[in-house]
């Protein structure tokens, strides 16, 4: 069974750092990209970039480029999303996904994570 | 950067109805890389169509996706409960790879 398990919720101050993570399981890791997508309180999804874990090709939008990284410990099947100074407009959900169909970025998302809360706040 | 909008931005109606849902993009979707996906409050969406009119494994069939190019459909013939949710539309096509704002279908 295919599972993505992300972190759990967290709570920062403006200005910190963080990195929250997302596990897969029951399938090659290598094979699929994965991608991060963004939830703020009552508003759509958008999409924030994603990473090859073969290789760490990554492909940003331009909205989240700078200000967010993607990264990936394939040794441990784990991909990552990391900030190195949050804001209070980071406040959302994020949701880590598995992108369908092997070794292509241009694939739909067959599988979500169950998503990791991050509160910015003073 | 394909911008998806869509229609209308809430679609009240009664169990047992259809419900027909658009999506339309500012370029044309190459391939019809189009997909769709239900989210209920609380949980992550699902995937329901891609390819703009395939079926996701394990969606019932009264869910039915079409279009190409610029304009896109999402029609569920017969309203069952559970499908009372917030539907999204995304294109893949082309990097970044956008979400339509939504289209959330209540009960009337």
């Amino acid at each position: 069974e295919v599972q993505l398990v992300q972190s759990g919720a967290e709570v920062k101050k403006p200005g910190e750092s963080l990195r929250i993570s997302c596990k897969g399981s029951g399938y090659s890791f290598t094979s699929y990209w994965i991608t991060w997508v963004r939830q703020m309180p009552g508003k759509g999804l958008e999409w924030m970039g994603a990473i090859d874990p073969s290789d760490s090709y990554t492909n940003y939008s331009p909205s989240f480029q700078g200000h967010v990284t993607i990264s990936v410990d394939k040794s441990i099947s784990t991909a990552y999303l990391q900030w190195s100074g949050l804001k209070a407009s980071d406040t959302a959900m994020y949701y880590c996904a598995r992108l369908a169909g092997q070794y292509s970025s241009s694939q739909p998302i067959d599988y979500w994570g169950q998503g990791t809360l991050v509160t910015v706040s003073s | 950067e394909i911008v998806l909008t869509q229609s209308p931005g809430t679609l009240s109606l009664s169990p047992g109805e259809r419900a027909t849902l658009s999506c339309r993009a500012s370029q044309s979707v190459s391939s019809s890389d189009l997909a769709w996906y239900q989210q209920k409050p609380g949980q992550a969406p699902r995937l329901l169509i891609y390819g703009a009119s395939s079926r996701a494994t394990g969606i019932p069939d009264r869910f039915s996706g079409s279009g190409s190019g610029t304009d896109f459909t999402l029609t569920i013939s017969r309203l069952e409960p559970e499908d009372f949710a917030v539907y999204y539309c995304q294109q893949y096509g082309r990097s970044p790879f956008t979400f339509g704002p939504g289209t959330k279908v209540d009960i009337k």
